[in-house]
């Protein structure tokens, strides 16, 4: 086990809808990471922040959205769904310390289905 | 653009067999990497890092080897067990690449009992 926690396990939704997914980071790590995986494929990457601040984002359109809290727990925010977000997001916290990254420790994931 | 990616889609190993799975990598700054295993409907799992300043590190019953003449990444796993069968992923970090990890498409390790 990581320590790194997701909630919910499992979401449906319908297009158009709004999606809020939340992460638990490890104890001790400062750095939240988001990644969305599509069956099949490898994970890719969203956005990741840093003492709740945006550090990096991926290709992905504005109505993806995130937050870092002081305690270091994120969300991760999907507005106007669409079918292709249907995919496993996963979050992955990590150690950013003297510039330097660290291994990202993954959480379960939430399986969001949009129909 | 720049990307990570596996030669063989799955594998399959006798149990007691050693495994090798590789991955090629296209961009040189890449200075971290990392391979992952990941269970159906898991998290992928932290498995072994390096850094492009080393050419080998070992793990338990897995090693991974590092060729950055010819941009080459190897997970080796020893004694292949049931419990190895996975999708196993090799990811990077580019240095300034603002410490997002890029994955491959994975390989599917299947074990033979």
């Amino acid at each position: 086990e990581t320590g790194v926690t997701q909630s919910p396990t499992h979401l449906i939704k319908t297009r158009g809808q709004q999606v809020t997914l939340r992460c638990s980071s490890q104890s001790g790590h400062n750095t939240v990471s988001w990644y969305q995986q599509a069956l099949g494929q490898g994970p890719q990457f969203i956005f990741q922040y840093y003492r709740e601040e945006e550090n990096g984002r991926g290709n992905f359109p504005p109505r993806f959205s995130g937050l870092q809290f002081p305690n270091y727990s994120s969300e991760l925010n999907v507005n106007a769904l669409e079918l292709d977000d249907s995919a496993l997001y996963l979050c992955a916290s990590s150690l950013i310390a003297g510039g330097q990254s660290d291994t990202q420790y993954f959480g379960p994931g939430t399986r969001l289905t949009v129909l | 653009g720049e990307s990570v990616g596996l030669h063989l889609p799955t594998l399959s190993v006798q149990e007691g067999d050693n495994s090798i799975i590789n991955c090629a990598y296209s961009n040189s700054a890449s200075d971290y990497f990392i391979w992952y295993k990941q269970e159906s409907g898991k998290g992928p799992q932290f498995i072994i890092d390096i850094r492009s300043n080393m050419d080998k590190r070992q793990g338990q019953r897995v090693t991974v080897l590092l060729n950055k003449t010819v941009k080459h990444l190897s997970l080796q796993i020893a004694a292949t067990q049931p419990g190895d069968s996975a999708v196993y992923f090799c990811a990077e970090i580019l240095t300034g690449g603002g410490n997002k990890l890029t994955f491959g498409t994975g390989t599917q390790l299947k074990v033979e009992l």
